[in-house]
């Protein structure tokens, strides 16, 4: 069984100020990790994922992520946040099995507030 | 667009009633999932379908029902409807059908948001 836990279900930063929204997984296989990012009145769209190539990806809008094994996590971060980037965020899992069973799991998200 | 497709985006209906939300997947999308988002449950996994079969449930309700056609679209039924369902209903799509499409990913439509009054 697979799950996620998001640290922080609201985090406020600063205009330009760093971004750092954690994810920890519990995966019994080497999961895929992503996150999406939702805006107010939108569906989920897919920010970034790994799937076991670069343990360093990168995203869209400036966003990346580490995969640290040792760590079971899977925190995402922009150096500098924008306005923009004000949305809920959530972090998924999945094994790398595939099949028709398929199935991601969701953290709880997490509120970024971006504050002038 | 993210190329799924879900109708209607907004409705509004009375307690008691039934309703009907409709999903079209991505082209090529055998899997279609529902997804319930209120503000007190968060994102809540419903029921996965995969290629006309039923292939996994979550916190789905017994008023509740899907199914998917032949045509890979699929349909939520909501049943009796209490003013606690009012929500935003998700249908997501995905490719998988083997290890190298893993990495895909759900592909989420806009929602259907629904208001129980």
């Amino acid at each position: 069984a697979q799950s996620v836990t998001q640290l922080g279900s609201h985090v406020s930063v600063s205009e330009g100020a760093l971004v750092l929204l954690r994810c920890n997984y519990s995966s019994s296989v080497p999961p895929y990790l992503f996150w999406y990012v939702q805006y107010p009145n939108q569906g989920l769209q897919l920010l970034l994922k790994y799937t076991s190539a670069a343990t360093l990806v990168k995203g869209i809008n400036g966003f990346e992520a580490e995969f640290k094994k040792s760590e079971t996590s899977f925190h995402l971060t922009k150096p500098s946040a924008h306005m923009s980037d004000a949305a809920e965020y959530f972090c998924a899992v999945s094994d790398s099995r595939g099949g028709s069973n398929y199935k991601l799991t969701f953290g709880k998200g997490t509120l970024l507030t971006v504050n002038p | 667009d993210s190329g799924v497709t879900q109708t209607p985006k907004h409705l509004i209906t009375a307690t008691g009633q039934r309703v009907t939300l409709r999903c079209s997947p991505r082209s090529g999308d055998l899997s279609v999932y529902w997804y319930q988002q209120s503000l007190d449950q968060g994102l809540q996994f419903l029921i996965q379908y995969y290629n006309g079969e039923e292939r996994a449930k979550g916190n789905i309700l017994e008023r509740f029902s899907a199914q998917q056609f032949p045509d890979l679209h699929s349909e939520l039924n909501l049943s009796s409807l209490e003013l606690g369902d009012s929500a935003l209903y998700f249908c997501a799509s995905s490719v998988v059908s083997g290890q190298r499409t893993v990495g895909a990913g759900y592909t989420f439509g806009s929602g259907t948001r629904l208001t129980v009054v």
